[in-house]
């Protein structure tokens, strides 16, 4: 079975520029996740996708960060404009909707760097 | 609220020794917890899980974890340490609502030969 997928692996931009990241999840599984992790800090939370739906985005900096999750399946995510802040590791996950814990399985990372 | 404090930002062992890893949670309610492990350049690989049934969990490559409610405790444990692995561990707390997965900071494990 093949793991989530991200592209690309690394990304160096300027300040003030834009990017976007892709994930493509585990064939089948309902519910997508972003996660951002700055250096020497575990994961935190960016937004989560029920199918095309967003399910909680509470930590998502919405004045520069949007994503997307077309047709339920692939997702992006995009920073415009970057600060230097938001260099960091993108973690994409995904898990099934099968109700109570479901295992999330996360992709390589997207790591971005912002001079 | 869920948290939850990794004691240890970095943890130092020799190989063939005991690892421990420590981990404490906040939950206002019974909480599903996990510890994921990071090797670099890698992804996150869940190691095991407790959902309230037994409460010492076994995971892969010989680790386990005991949840103890009475001090909010599940600290991470292995008899012998092996130098593959050397790594990022991290205590995670679910929401039990969305699945949201609420990261500690890490502890560094370095495995000494």
């Amino acid at each position: 079975e093949a793991g989530v997928a991200q592209s690309p692996r690394y990304k160096i931009i300027e300040k003030r520029q834009s990017v976007a990241f892709w994930c493509n999840p585990i064939s089948g599984h309902a519910t997508l996740y972003w996660y951002q992790q700055i250096l020497g800090q575990g994961p935190k939370l960016l937004i989560q996708f029920q199918n095309n739906g967003v399910v909680d985005d509470s930590q998502l900096p919405k004045d520069r960060f949007s994503a997307e999750r077309l047709k339920g399946v692939d997702s992006t995510l995009k920073i415009q404009p970057a600060k230097l802040e938001d260099s960091a590791v993108y973690l994409c996950a995904s898990s099934t909707n099968r109700g109570g814990y479901n295992e999330q399985f996360f992709g390589p990372g997207t790591r971005l760097t912002v001079l | 609220a869920q948290s939850v404090t990794q004691l240890d930002s970095h943890v130092s062992v020799s190989e063939g020794t005991p690892v421990l890893l420590r981990c404490n949670y906040s939950s206002s309610y019974s909480p599903s917890l996990f510890w994921y492990v990071q090797h670099p350049n890698k992804g996150l690989q869940l190691l095991l899980k407790y959902t309230s049934a037994a409460t010492l969990v076994k995971g892969i490559n010989g680790f386990e974890a005991e949840f103890k409610k009475s001090e909010t405790s599940f600290h991470l444990t292995k008899p012998s340490a092996h130098m593959s692995d050397a790594a990022e561990y991290f205590c995670v707390v679910s929401s039990s609502n969305t699945g949201k997965l609420i990261f500690g900071q890490g502890t560094t494990l370095q495995v000494k030969p």
